[in-house]
């Protein structure tokens, strides 16, 4: 029964390269949301999807930042020329019903902790 | 802009002792669910309300819901050092998917 898995766990960048972080998420979730914690600051949405549909990514910056959930495989967050302020917890949570509607409930990964030296 | 403003920010105290732990909004939410998350671990959740005036227990938790759905609570009754971690809120709205969290409150326990 395993819950959502997201890897790398940790991820060491130099400033420009690309970053890549995966979540698969719990087994008959298609819901997937991608949260970003910054030291002091709380989670932050990023952006919301379902299975190869883009539902939310209001809180994903325009540039550099995408995202997509493919009918096959995991959820990637994808960051492009990362910059030092990139670095933070990336978590991703799914579940199986629209939360925020009295009617799911979120489960959350253990992040992946993205360092931009 | 932070919508949820949760407090105290940080809270020390010593086993056994009763703690109350609290978050407040200006908005309205559809439900609110609090999480406890523990260095380098995701959040878990703890317990959802959806209705006005709700209460819910867990153990030694006890969660309620503000009358108007703007507000929440937690309260502890006997902390042990178990339950030593950040605490927190996030609240669910109109947009369809997404949670607005609060800061936290870590809590420290100890034996």
């Amino acid at each position: 029964n395993a819950g959502v898995m997201q890897n790398p766990r940790h991820l060491v960048r130099r400033r420009g390269q690309e970053a890549r972080l995966r979540c698969s998420p719990m087994k008959g979730h298609s819901h997937v949301y991608w949260y970003r914690q910054l030291p002091e600051e709380g989670l932050k949405f990023m952006v919301y999807l379902q299975k190869e549909n883009i539902i939310d990514e209001s809180g994903m910056p325009k540039e550099r930042f995408s995202a997509e959930f493919p009918k096959e495989g995991p959820s990637i967050l994808r960051i492009q020329q990362v910059v030092r302020g990139d670095s933070a917890a990336y978590f991703c949570a799914s579940s199986a019903r629209q939360i925020g509607t009295n009617t799911g409930e979120l489960f959350f990964g253990e992040g992946s902790r993205l360092t931009v030296l | 802009t932070q919508l949820l403003e949760q407090s105290p920010q940080f809270l020390s105290i010593q086993e056994g002792e009763n703690l109350t732990v609290y978050c407040n909004s200006s908005s309205v939410f559809s439900s609110l669910q609090w999480y406890r998350q523990e260095p380098g671990e995701g959040p878990v959740l703890l317990v959802t309300v959806v209705t006005g005036g709700e209460v819910k227990k867990l153990k030694r938790l006890t969660f309620q819901f503000g009358d108007a759905r703007k507000d929440s609570s937690l309260h502890i009754t006997a902390a042990q050092p178990g339950d030593t971690g950040l605490y927190l809120c996030a609240g669910g709205g109109s947009t369809l998917g997404r949670l607005y969290f609060g800061r936290g409150t870590q809590l420290t326990v100890w034996p």
